[in-house]
C-alpha cells in the first residue's frame, strides 16, 4: 500500500537557519504530494502541494519539488523564523484505492531566537 | 472556496455516553469524506472513508460498532463515538473531497474529544 516516510524530529534550529525536512514516499501510480503544518492545539493547514512530477510547490518561503525518480518531496526553507515552530506532515493522496490521504509521522520543528 | 467545518471543536463527555461529531462541506458537495484520529504527538491515522449514501469503509483495526459513520448528504458526515471511554480521548479530524479523482482533500479544523 501507499506510505510516507519523513525524517524524525525534533529538529531544532536557530532563527535564519536553513531548513530541510526529508520526505520519501511509496505509491502506486502518480499521487499528489502535500506538506501540512500543525501549530500547537490546532488543526492542519495546507502549506504547499504538487500534483505531478517535477512540480514545485511553494508558500511562505517554503518549497518542495516532486521528484519521481527519487520518490521524494523534501521540504526546504532558506531562513526560518521562530513563528515557523510547528509540526510538519508530509502526505500523499493516491489516485487509486479510495483516494485516501496518507500522512507521514510528522516532524516537530523548534526555532530558537 | 472548499471550506470544511467540524462541530464541535471541543467536547467533554462522561465515560459510557455517546458523542456525535459533525463534518460539513460549506461551499461544495463532497462525494467522499474521510475521518482521522490523532493521538498526542502522533500522526493522523485514517479511520474510515465514507461515500454519500453508502456504508463507510473502515480501516483495519477500527471498530465499526464503536465509531459509527453516517454520510447522509453530500455536505454532511457524522462520526458518533459510542459508549466512549477515556482511551477514546483524541483529536478527530475529517476531510472531504469534491469528486473522486480530486487531487486534494480539504480538512476540517478538528474536534478534541475528552472522555472523563
Amino acid at each position: 500500500g501507499n506510505s510516507v516516510t519523513q525524517m524524525e524530529g525534533p529538529v531544532t534550529l536557530s532563527e535564519e537557519a536553513f531548513l530541510t525536512i526529508n520526505c520519501t514516499y511509496t505509491a502506486t501510480g502518480y499521487p499528489s504530494l502535500f506538506w501540512y503544518v500543525q501549530y500547537p492545539g490546532e488543526g492542519l493547514q495546507l502549506l504547499l502541494k504538487a500534483t505531478k512530477a517535477d512540480d514545485k510547490g511553494s508558500n511562505k518561503g517554503f518549497e518542495a519539488t516532486y521528484r519521481k525518480e527519487t520518490t521524494s518531496f523534501h521540504l526546504e526553507k532558506g531562513s526560518v523564523q521562530v513563528s515557523d515552530s510547528a509540526v510538519y506532515f508530509c502526505a500523499l493522496r493516491g489516485r487509486t484505492g479510495g483516494f485516501k490521504t496518507i500522512f507521514g509521522a510528522g516532524t516537530r520543528l523548534f526555532v530558537k531566537a | 472556496g472548499a471550506v470544511v467545518s467540524q462541530h464541535p471543536s471541543r467536547v467533554i463527555c462522561k465515560s459510557g455516553t455517546s458523542v456525535k461529531i459533525e463534518c460539513r462541506s460549506l461551499d461544495f458537495q463532497a462525494t467522499t469524506m474521510f475521518w482521522y484520529r490523532q493521538f498526542p504527538k502522533q500522526s493522523l491515522m485514517l479511520m474510515a472513508t465514507s461515500n454519500e449514501g453508502s456504508k463507510a469503509t473502515y480501516e483495519q483495526g477500527v471498530e465499526k460498532d464503536k465509531f459509527l459513520i453516517n454520510h447522509a448528504s453530500l455536505t454532511l458526515s457524522t462520526l458518533t463515538v459510542t459508549s466512549a471511554h477515556p482511551e477514546d480521548s483524541s483529536f478527530y479530524i475529517c476531510s472531504a473531497s469534491r469528486i473522486r479523482g480530486d487531487t486534494e482533500a480539504f480538512f476540517g479544523q478538528g474536534t478534541r474529544l475528552t472522555v472523563v
